[in-house]
C-alpha cells in the first residue's frame, strides 16, 4: 500500500518568513495531494491540494509543488502570520469516485510562527 | 462544523466495553469515512462506505465495526477486541465525485481505562 513521510515534524520561523513543508510518497499511481491544515482539538481542513497532471498550484500566500518522478510534493507558505501556527497534513490518494477519502496521511509538521 | 456532526465530544470508557461514536452529516454526500488520530502517526483509515448499506474496511479495520444503515448516518463501534482503543476519532465525507474534497467532523476523543 501507499506510505507517505512527513518532514519535520516540527518547524518554528518568525513571523514573515517563509515555511517549508515536504512529503514523499511511495506508490506512483497515486494521483492526488491535499494539504490539511489541523489547529488544536480542531478538525482538519482543507488548504490546498494537486493533481499529478500540475506541477505547482499556488493560493495566495500557500503554493504547493509536485515532483512526480521523484515522488515528492512540498507545502510553501509564504509571509507566515502567528494564525498560521496549526498541524499541517499531507497526504496521497486517487483521483475518482470515492478514491477522494481514501487517503494515506504523512505524520503531521508542527508549525509554530512566533511574533 | 454544521455539515458534519460528532458526538460526544469526550468519551470515556471501561475497558472490556464496547462503545459507539456517532457521525450525522446533512451535506447529502454519499460516502463516509472513519479515521483515527494518534499522536505522531497522522490520521489513519479504518472503514469507509460508498453507499447505503455498503462499507469497506481501512487500513486498521480490526477491533472496528460500522453500519450504514441512513445516508446521514455512519455509526463506529469500538468493540473490546480493539487492543489500543484510546484515540481521537474522526468523520469525514464526501460526494464521492472526482471534485469532491473529503469534509471532517470536529471528532470524538476516546479515552478507555
Amino acid at each position: 500500500g501507499e506510505n507517505v513521510e512527513q518532514h519535520p515534524s516540527t518547524l518554528s520561523v518568525q513571523e514573515g518568513d517563509s515555511a517549508v513543508i515536504k512529503c514523499t510518497y511511495s506508490d506512483s499511481a497515486s494521483n492526488y495531494f491535499p494539504w490539511y491544515k489541523q489547529e488544536l482539538g480542531k478538525r482538519p481542513q482543507l488548504i490546498i491540494d494537486i493533481r499529478s497532471n500540475v506541477g505547482e498550484k499556488k493560493d495566495q500566500r500557500i503554493a504547493v509543488t509536485l515532483n512526480k518522478t521523484a515522488k515528492h510534493f512540498s507545502l510553501h507558505i509564504t509571509e507566515t502570520q502567528p494564525e498560521d501556527s496549526a498541524v499541517y497534513f499531507c497526504a496521497a490518494g486517487l483521483v475518482g469516485g470515492t478514491s477522494y477519502g481514501k487517503l494515506t496521511f504523512g505524520q503531521g509538521t508542527i508549525l509554530t510562527v512566533h511574533p | 462544523d454544521g455539515g458534519i456532526t460528532q458526538s460526544p465530544k469526550y468519551l470515556f470508557r471501561k475497558e472490556g466495553q464496547n462503545v459507539t461514536l456517532s457521525c450525522e452529516q446533512n451535506l447529502n454526500h454519499d460516502a463516509m469515512y472513519w479515521y483515527r488520530q494518534d499522536p505522531g502517526q497522522g490520521l489513519r483509515l479504518i472503514y469507509y462506505s460508498q453507499i447505503v448499506n455498503d462499507f469497506q474496511k481501512g487500513d486498521i479495520a480490526e477491533g472496528y465495526s460500522v453500519s450504514r444503515e441512513k445516508k446521514e448516518s455512519f455509526p463506529l463501534t469500538v468493540t473490546s477486541a480493539q487492543k489500543n482503543p484510546t484515540a481521537f476519532y474522526l468523520c469525514a465525507s464526501n460526494a464521492g465525485s472526482d471534485n469532491s474534497p473529503l469534509h471532517f467532523g470536529n471528532g470524538t476523543r476516546l479515552t478507555v481505562t
